[in-house]
């Protein structure tokens, strides 16, 4: 199966800082990347949809101000996370998808962060 | 609107009893995806099934079994002899074809608890 690759795995932060989650597909072209946040004992919600090379689609109540995307090649995304509150303290997954994965998508790792 | 319902908040059994998770969905598009995911105390995310709207069989994977019935909008999981190992998150997740082809909407997810 196809792999998709997350870093870091874990991360933690002072309040304020930035910081940045990568998202990689390591064999095959994502297209479209999906960024997942998970609070603890709680499901997946959406965050965002992004398409490589175009702004990301952000669901509502996301801040895109807060939480920035960059989809600029076929194999990378990230999510940035600035101004990092306590409240941003979750599990964030990405997914991703292409032309050759047949509508199925792929999930990273995962990447923990904890914000102090 | 989709929504995705797992009523059962968390399963308990002992080793080699069955256990089945419950699984309704919401969807006004007549093309869709439905999928189980397993997540472990790691947090990745594994795939455990897909099936689409138009493929109502059931299926059977080693002691994994799925019953998908549309009159009903459900898509049960059964699993048989349960083992230690199968204890984790289970979701039930959907996607559509109108609006962003992807997108999953998960449900609350069902914790299994298996005790030797």
């Amino acid at each position: 199966g196809a792999v998709v690759s997350q870093h870091p795995s874990w991360v933690i932060c002072k309040s304020g800082t930035s910081v940045k989650i990568e998202c990689r597909s390591l064999d095959f072209q994502a297209t479209t990347m999906f960024w997942y946040r998970q609070f603890p004992k709680q499901s997946l919600m959406l965050m965002a949809t992004s398409n490589e090379g175009s702004k990301a689609t952000y669901e509502q109540g996301v801040e895109k101000d807060k939480f920035l995307i960059n989809h600029a090649s076929l194999t990378l995304s990230t999510l940035t996370v600035t101004s990092a509150h306590p409240e941003d303290s979750s599990f964030y997954i990405c997914s991703a998808t292409g032309p050759t994965t047949y509508n199925e998508q792929f999930f990273g790792p995962g990447t923990r962060l904890t914000v102090l | 609107a989709q929504k995705v319902t797992q009523a059962q908040t968390e399963i308990s059994v002992v080793e080699k009893e069955d256990v089945t998770l419950d699984c309704v969905y919401e969807t006004r598009d007549t093309t869709y995806y439905l999928f189980w995911y397993k997540q472990p105390p790691s947090g990745e995310l594994v795939f455990l099934i897909r099936r689409n709207s138009f493929d109502e069989q059931n299926e059977i994977s080693g002691r994994y079994s799925w019953n998908f019935q549309k009159s009903t909008s459900s898509f049960n999981f059964t699993i048989t002899a349960s083992q230690v190992v199968d204890s984790a998150v289970y979701f039930c997740a959907l996607t559509w074809r109108t609006d962003s082809w992807g997108k999953l909407q998960f449900g609350a997810g069902t914790q299994v608890v298996v005790t030797p």
